[in-house]
């Protein structure tokens, strides 16, 4: 099963709303990653969760907060987002293992609206 | 600074007809993947690259990787239009026991009939 599973599949909030994004797999993957995609653009990493310990933020403004309750769930949590941040959010998991193939695998995303 | 270049951007292409997908990066690297996304779709993974010289073919894809040259290619044989989708490169630089990724900005190839 190599299945990394998004909720919800679409989210339109305004400015001043607060949402959270969900992501969960059961691969065993110690890895769990946050990427923002733009229409016509490549993902673009903003969050790393290694053995559910945050160890990459990639500048990433504070209107965005990553949660890591356990080792199968990633939750991204949205406040006072702008129209700019509007996307495909996508979660992705590996396995976080040194010499290994450690492919990262994508769930489905989440397209944001941001009014 | 990681930067991963692919080329060409956007490549049309016959049914039946064989191309080659070029992925630069400008620094060494762990690992090389290769993945495949439809409009609207996920990243769908197609192939990991670990050491000079590696070739890995699934179907009409081959993936290699030349870790001397920092180049990869896709090579397409024999093009069929369900192989329609944009196509990422994506180096790994091993960050603290995680992965960081860094993603070319893609191919997006269209197989005409």
């Amino acid at each position: 099963d190599t299945e990394v599973t998004q909720t919800p599949k679409h989210l339109v909030m305004g400015m001043t709303n607060k949402k959270s994004l969900k992501c969960e797999q059961h691969m065993g993957h110690r890895a769990m990653y946050w990427y923002k995609q733009k229409a016509k653009k490549p993902p673009e990493l903003m969050f790393v969760y290694s053995y559910e310990k945050l160890s990459i933020n990639e500048s990433v403004p504070s209107r965005f907060s990553p949660e890591c309750p356990n080792s199968s769930l990633l939750n991204l949590h949205l406040h006072a987002l702008q129209p700019e941040d509007s996307a495909l959010y996508l979660c992705a998991s590996s396995q976080a293992l040194r010499g290994a193939t450690d492919t990262q695998y994508f769930g489905p995303g989440t397209r944001l609206t941001v009014l | 600074e990681l930067k991963v270049e692919q080329n060409p951007l956007f490549l049309s292409m016959q049914e039946g007809k064989n191309y080659t997908i070029y992925c630069n990066y400008s620094t060494t690297s762990d690992r090389l993947y290769w993945y495949r996304q439809d409009p609207g779709k996920s990243l769908e993974s197609l192939f990991v690259l670990l050491s000079n010289g590696a070739v890995k073919q699934e179907g009409r894809l081959m993936a290699s990787l030349d870790t001397k040259a920092r180049l990869s290619t896709l090579h397409i044989t024999a093009a069929v239009h369900d192989l329609s989708a944009t196509y990422f490169c994506a180096v790994d630089r091993s960050w603290g026991g995680s992965e960081k990724l860094v993603f070319g900005k893609g191919t997006k190839l269209t197989v005409n009939p």
